[in-house]
């Protein structure tokens, strides 16, 4: 199947600081990207809507601000996590689509574990 | 607020047996059904979705949607203790836009 690759797979970072995650459709192009954030034994919470060539439709509670998305190409669509804070450390999730929304395949990356310290 | 519930488990069946999850949805709207699978500290894969109601059958995994009582189930006959893993089930509108997760049911199969 087609693949979605994340990284860095795993990161640690000082509080207050910035920390870029990438999230990449190896095989296809991709004009939706979701990403995704899942604390301990929860589920993965819908954090925004990445499209290519346009802002991100970020999900009701998510900081705009804060966390920085950007679609710049087919391909890529990347997520900052703005002045880090204990608090932010999570396990992110990107997911993009393969074909049309209504009727594509969803592909997970492998997801980018961030704890700030 | 739209919710998908399920009952966090842990489910433990003994090998070779019956795996029964279940999961609830509260948005009538839903139409598209998904379950996944996702191993500690990895990504969910795709199991099997659902679109329609009645059962759906892919190998040893038996989808069920119910619309009417907004139930969606899934059946994992002849489970292995490679199945131990935590299964998701997630509602959306259409296809795999904006699609709204479950909490999740761990699942635990015993030798």
């Amino acid at each position: 199947g087609a693949v979605v690759s994340q990284h860095p797979s795993w990161v640690i970072c000082k509080s207050g600081t910035s920390v870029k995650i990438e999230c990449r459709s190896l095989d296809f192009q991709a004009t939706t990207m979701f990403w995704y954030r899942q604390f301990p034994k929860q589920s993965l919470m819908l954090m925004a809507t990445s499209n290519e060539g346009s802002k991100a439709t970020y999900e009701q509670g998510v900081e705009k601000d804060k966390f920085l998305i950007n679609h710049a190409s087919l391909t890529l669509s990347t997520l900052t996590v703005t002045s880090a804070h204990p608090e932010d450390s999570s396990f992110y999730i990107c997911s993009a689509i393969q074909g049309a929304p209504a009727t594509g395949e969803l592909f997970f990356g492998e997801g980018s574990r961030l704890t700030v310290l | 607020q739209k919710e998908v519930e399920q009952n966090s488990g842990p489910l433990s069946v003994p090998e070779g047996a019956i795996a029964s999850l279940n999961c609830t949805y509260s948005d009538r709207g839903s139409q598209s059904f998904f379950w996944y699978r996702q191993y500690s500290g990895k990504s969910p894969e795709l199991i099997m979705f659902i679109y329609s109601n009645g059962d759906k059958e892919d190998g040893r995994f038996t989808a069920q949607l119910n619309k009417a009582s907004q139930y969606v189930s899934l059946l994992i006959r002849d489970s292995q203790p490679s199945d131990s893993a935590t299964y998701l089930c997630a509602g959306g509108a259409g296809g795999y836009n904006k699609l709204i997760f479950g909490a999740g049911t761990r699942l635990a199969v015993h030798p």
